[in-house]
């Protein structure tokens, strides 16, 4: 069957620190790749998205790498803000089927 | 402003009284969807519909009906609600049955079941 494994967390970091979040899959065929963040009391938003191989998706300074060869997508973030702080969840569909499969959520905390 | 709204926000009910969390969106969309988030879980879709009156189960749909009598509409009804549907509920919404779409989510509804 179709699963998203991320790190567990929460991950604790100092502003302006680098940033990654693993997330590995396992999808029959080559599914899309989703990062959805969920800001405390809120519902998710999408972050980013990757539709195949090698493809990189960005948005706000986050990055990540679609990689098949890994089966990972895992998220970048070159110098986070106590901003970020928030549940980061990896997310994947594949090809032709119409729902999400999610990971469990990796809290990221940024003290100043 | 396109938006997924929900109500209500927070809820606490007994064990067997039927309740119902309504979802509602203002982008035309299709496709929309219920899930359930809890400690450790994660995200589980518990029924989506691809359109009006095509509704369909997903993960855990154990409890929970739906209905998709509208487009912009999806209610959520729990007809005899138990302590284990204590959790933490979103609705979501995308333009159609492709998952590339962005899906854009509620605020979440928090229901407590004593």
């Amino acid at each position: 069957g179709n699963s998203v494994t991320q790190m567990e967390g929460p991950v604790t970091l100092s502003e302006e620190a680098f940033l990654t979040i693993n997330c590995t899959y396992t999808a029959t065929g080559y599914p899309s790749l989703f990062w959805y963040v969920q800001y405390p009391g809120e519902g998710l938003q999408l972050l980013l998205k990757a539709t195949k191989a090698d493809d990189k998706g960005s948005n706000k300074g986050f990055e990540a790498t679609y990689r098949k060869e890994t089966t990972s997508f895992h998220l970048e973030k070159g110098s986070v803000q106590v901003s970020d702080s928030a549940v980061y969840f990896c997310a994947l569909s594949p090809l032709g089927y119409s729902t999400l499969t999610f990971g469990k959520g990796t809290m990221l905390l940024v003290s100043p | 402003e396109a938006q997924v709204t929900q109500n209500p926000r927070y809820l606490i009910t007994v064990t067997g009284k039927k309740l119902t969390v309504t979802c509602s969106q203002n982008m035309n969309h299709e496709y929309m969807s219920w899930y359930r988030q809890d400690p450790g879980l994660g995200l589980r879709q518990i029924y989506y519909s691809m359109n009006v009156e095509v509704t369909d189960k997903g993960d855990v749909p154990e409890g929970y009906k739906v209905s998709r009598k509208e487009k912009r509409n999806f209610p959520l009804i729990l007809e005899s609600p138990s302590p284990n549907q204590t959790s933490l509920y979103f609705c979501a919404s995308r333009q159609n049955r492709d998952a590339y779409y962005e899906q854009y989510f509620g605020p979440g509804t928090r229901l407590t079941v004593t």
